[in-house]
C-alpha cells in the first residue's frame, strides 16, 4: 500500500532559525510527484514546493528547499530564516500516476518570536 | 496563480436536510476535481474524484448515494450531502487539477474549504 508518514506531530523553531520537517513514503512506483502543502489557521491549503521523482536535483523555492532521497523514500522540507508567518500545519503529499494525492498526517510548526 | 473557490464557506443545517457545496476553478479549466474531508487536527481524506462529463469515482468506504458529486462543466463541481446527520459535520475541501508547463507538470490547487455543521 502507498503510504505517507510524517513522524513529527509538532515542531518548534525560533524566528530566523532553520527547521527541517521529515516525510517518508512507501511506493513501488518509479515515477511520481511529491509535494509539501502548508495549511495556516485559515485552513486554505497552499502549495509550498513540488518535486518530480525523475529529477535528481532538489527543488528550491526561496527559503524552502527539500532533501529528496529517492532510494530511501525520504522527502524532507527545510525552512530557512523562519518567519512568524510560517507557523502552520505542513502536509507532505505523494502523487503517483493515478493523480490521486495521498497525504501524510501533518506536522504542526510553531515559530517562536 | 490558479484560484479555486468554494461556496458556501460555512453552513449550518438541520439533520435530514441536504446541503450543496460548490467548487469552482476561476481562471483555468479543470477536467478533474477532487473532494476531501478533513476532521479537526487530522489529515485530508480523499472522498472522490470528480471527472467532467462522467460519473465520479468514490474511495472505499464513501457512500456514493449520500455524497452526490456532479461535474457538469470544466470549471464547476458540486458535492451534495444528502440527508445530512451530525456525523457528517466536518470540513470539506475541494481541489482542481491543472497541468502546466512544457513538461506537463500537474498540480492540484485547493479551495478554501467549507465547514459543515449538522444540528
Amino acid at each position: 500500500a502507498q503510504t505517507v508518514t510524517q513522524s513529527q506531530p509538532e515542531m518548534s523553531v525560533q524566528e530566523a532559525e532553520t527547521v527541517t520537517l521529515s516525510c517518508t513514503y512507501d511506493t513501488s512506483e518509479s515515477d511520481y510527484y511529491l509535494f509539501w502543502y502548508k495549511q495556516p489557521p485559515s485552513r486554505q491549503m497552499i502549495l509550498v514546493i513540488r518535486q518530480e521523482a525523475y529529477k535528481q536535483q532538489n527543488a528550491t523555492e526561496n527559503r524552502f528547499s527539500v532533501n529528496f532521497q529517492k532510494a530511501a523514500k525520504s522527502f524532507s522540507l527545510k525552512i530557512s530564516d523562519s518567519q512568524l508567518g510560517d507557523a502552520a500545519m505542513y502536509f507532505c503529499a505523494y502523487r503517483p500516476g493515478t493523480y490521486k494525492y495521498i497525504f501524510g498526517t501533518g506536522t504542526r510548526l510553531k515559530v517562536l518570536a | 496563480g490558479a484560484v479555486v473557490s468554494q461556496h458556501p464557506s460555512r453552513v449550518i443545517c438541520k439533520s435530514g436536510t441536504s446541503v450543496k457545496i460548490e467548487c469552482r476553478s476561476l481562471d483555468f479549466q479543470a477536467t478533474t476535481m477532487f473532494w476531501y474531508r478533513q476532521f479537526p487536527k487530522k489529515s485530508l481524506m480523499l472522498m472522490a474524484t470528480s471527472n467532467e462529463g462522467s460519473k465520479a469515482t468514490y474511495e472505499q468506504g464513501v457512500e456514493k448515494d449520500k455524497f452526490l458529486i456532479n461535474h457538469a462543466s470544466l470549471t464547476l463541481s458540486t458535492l451534495t450531502v444528502t440527508s445530512a446527520h451530525p456525523e457528517d459535520s466536518s470540513f470539506y475541501i475541494c481541489s482542481a487539477r491543472m497541468t502546466s508547463g512544457g513538461e506537463g507538470v500537474e498540480t492540484q490547487y485547493f479551495g478554501p474549504g467549507t465547514r459543515l455543521l449538522v444540528l
